[in-house]
C-alpha cells in the first residue's frame, strides 16, 4: 500500500493527451515538491519532472507537471508509442521522514 | 556525463547480509550531492532505502532503518549498501542514484539496476 495513490493504468491513442494523477496528504504532497519518473520496460527510472513542474534538460515540453493542494498531475501531450511506460510520482513525507513513491501508473498508447 | 553502476552478488541466502556497491563516474562524490539507494521488487513499485551525503551523513527509510547501513568511500568514488537479515521479501532490483539535495529532492541520475535474489 503506497503512501501516494496513482491509478494503476491509463490509456489513450497516439497524438492524444493523457493525465496521470498522484494523490497524497498534507504531510507529503501538500507541503513538499513532487517529482515524476518514467520507467520504460526493462530500464531504470528517468527523471521527467522535478519541483512540481520543472523539466530537466532534454525532456520535451510534451511532458508537464502541476500541483494543487495534496494532489499532483503529470500531463503528456502528443502521445507516441515510445511513451508506453510506467510513471511514478515521488516526494518527501514529513511524518514518515522519508522519500515516498506512488504505486506507479502503466501508460498504454493504443 | 554522470554514470552510476551497481555491483555485488546476485544471490544472497536468507538471514545473511546483502552488500552492494555503486561506482560513480563523470562526477566526484566529494563535490557534493546526496547519493541514494532505491529498490523495486519484481513487478512492483519503487521503494526508497536511504541516502548519504558525501560527508557521510545518512538518512534511511524508517521501515528498513534497523537493517540498513549506507557508507561512502570518496577515495574510490563509491558508495555502498548493506542490508542485514534478508528474507525473500528483499528480492528486488536495486538501483543507486544521485539525489540533488536531501529529503525530497529528485533523483536525477540512476544506475541500470542489479537484481538481487534472496534464496537458499
Amino acid at each position: 500500500q503506497s503512501v501516494l495513490t496513482q491509478p494503476p493504468s491509463v490509456s489513450a491513442a497516439p497524438g492524444q493527451k493523457v493525465t496521470i494523477s498522484c494523490s497524497g496528504s498534507s504531510s507529503n504532497i501538500g507541503n513538499n515538491y513532487v517529482s515524476w519518473y518514467q520507467q520504460l520496460p526493462g530500464t531504470a527510472p528517468k527523471l521527467l519532472i522535478y519541483e512540481n513542474n520543472k523539466r530537466p534538460s532534454g525532456i520535451p515540453d510534451r511532458f508537464s507537471g502541476s500541483k494543487s493542494g495534496t494532489s499532483a498531475t503529470l500531463g503528456i501531450t502528443g502521445l507516441q508509442t515510445g511513451d508506453e511506460a510506467d510513471y511514478y510520482c515521488g516526494t518527501w513525507d514529513s511524518s514518515l521522514s522519508g522519500v515516498v513513491f506512488g504505486g506507479g501508473t502503466k501508460l498504454t498508447v493504443l | 556525463q554522470v554514470q552510476l553502476q551497481e555491483s555485488g552478488p546476485g544471490l544472497v541466502k536468507p538471514s545473511e547480509t546483502l552488500s552492494l556497491t555503486c561506482t560513480v563516474s563523470g562526477y566526484s562524490i566529494s563535490s557534493g550531492y546526496y547519493w541514494g539507494w532505491i529498490r523495486q521488487p519484481p513487478g512492483k513499485g519503487l521503494e526508497w532505502i536511504g541516502s548519504i551525503y558525501h560527508s557521510g551523513s545518512t538518512y534511511y527509510n524508517p521501515s528498513l532503518k534497523s537493517r540498513v547501513t549506507i557508507s561512502v568511500d570518496t577515495s574510490k568514488n563509491q558508495f555502498s549498501l548493506k542490508l542485514s537479515s534478508v528474507t525473500a521479501a528483499d528480492t528486488a532490483v536495486y538501483y543507486c542514484a544521485r539525489q540533488e539535495g536531501g529529503s525530497g529532492s529528485p533523483f536525477d541520475y540512476w544506475g541500470q539496476g542489479t537484481l538481487v535474489t534472496v534464496s537458499s
